[in-house]
């Protein structure tokens, strides 16, 4: 079957750096997308990942390992508004978008 | 950005009451719209994929009788949820993706659906 693992839940402070791991198994592979979901609305687009390496954007950067059917998300200076789910996706053969189960980001004091 | 446009934002109505929820793709056309479900603390769960002019894919365990599709445009999907019960209380979430397979979903604001 298809899967995509990602930790439940992660706390980190504010100025931290934080990386959220994505692993999948999928049948193909046709890119990987991270969203951020804060509570209560809808998902936003954060990040594509198709070839392997890093992409940044800002304070966001996400790093995919085709070979090892692996991601991450990383967060730079943590502010109080990063508190949300991440959630990883992973496009198939089929170009249906498989979710993960996302990971929390709470803020520590 | 893309933007993708889901209305109404709120809904509550009584139990037995059919509640139509509408997506729309503002900037670009869709011809494939997704209908997600969401729980409470819960990951998004796949409904159906509409594709505009052809019937919708159900997920395995979504009644298509009871969760009514129809994409009648390259901007436009609507999502009919008939004869809601409160066991139907939940938030729904549409997204929209330009033409081409690998170009990102993009989300409307969602619809909170409370049944009494």
């Amino acid at each position: 079957g298809q899967n995509i693992d990602q930790p439940t839940e992660m706390t980190a402070t504010e100025g931290a750096i934080v990386q959220i791991n994505c692993t999948y198994q999928t049948s193909g592979f046709n890119g990987l997308f991270w969203y951020q979901q804060h509570a209560g609305e809808a998902p936003t687009f954060l990040s594509y990942n198709v070839l392997d390496g890093l992409e940044e954007k800002g304070r966001f950067s996400s790093f995919l390992s085709r070979s090892k059917g692996y991601s991450y998300l990383l967060l730079k200076e943590l502010q109080m508004k990063d508190s949300a789910s991440y959630l990883c996706a992973v496009l198939d053969s089929n170009y249906q978008l498989i979710w993960g189960a996302g990971t929390k980001l709470i803020k520590s004091q | 950005g893309a933007v993708v446009s889901q209305h109404p934002s709120r809904v509550i109505c009584k139990s037995g009451t059919s509640v139509k929820i509408e997506c729309r793709s503002l900037d670009f056309q869709a011809t494939t719209m997704f209908w997600y479900r969401q729980f409470p603390k819960q990951s998004l769960m796949l409904m159906a994929t509409s594709n505009e002019g052809s019937k919708a894919t159900y997920e395995q365990g979504v009644e298509k009788d009871k969760f009514l599709i129809n994409h009648a445009s390259l901007t436009l999907s609507t999502l009919t949820v008939t004869s809601a019960h409160p066991e139907d209380s939940s938030f729904y979430i549409c997204s929209a993706r330009d033409l081409g397979g690998q170009q990102p979903q993009h989300f409307g604001d969602g619809t909170r659906l409370s049944i009494l």
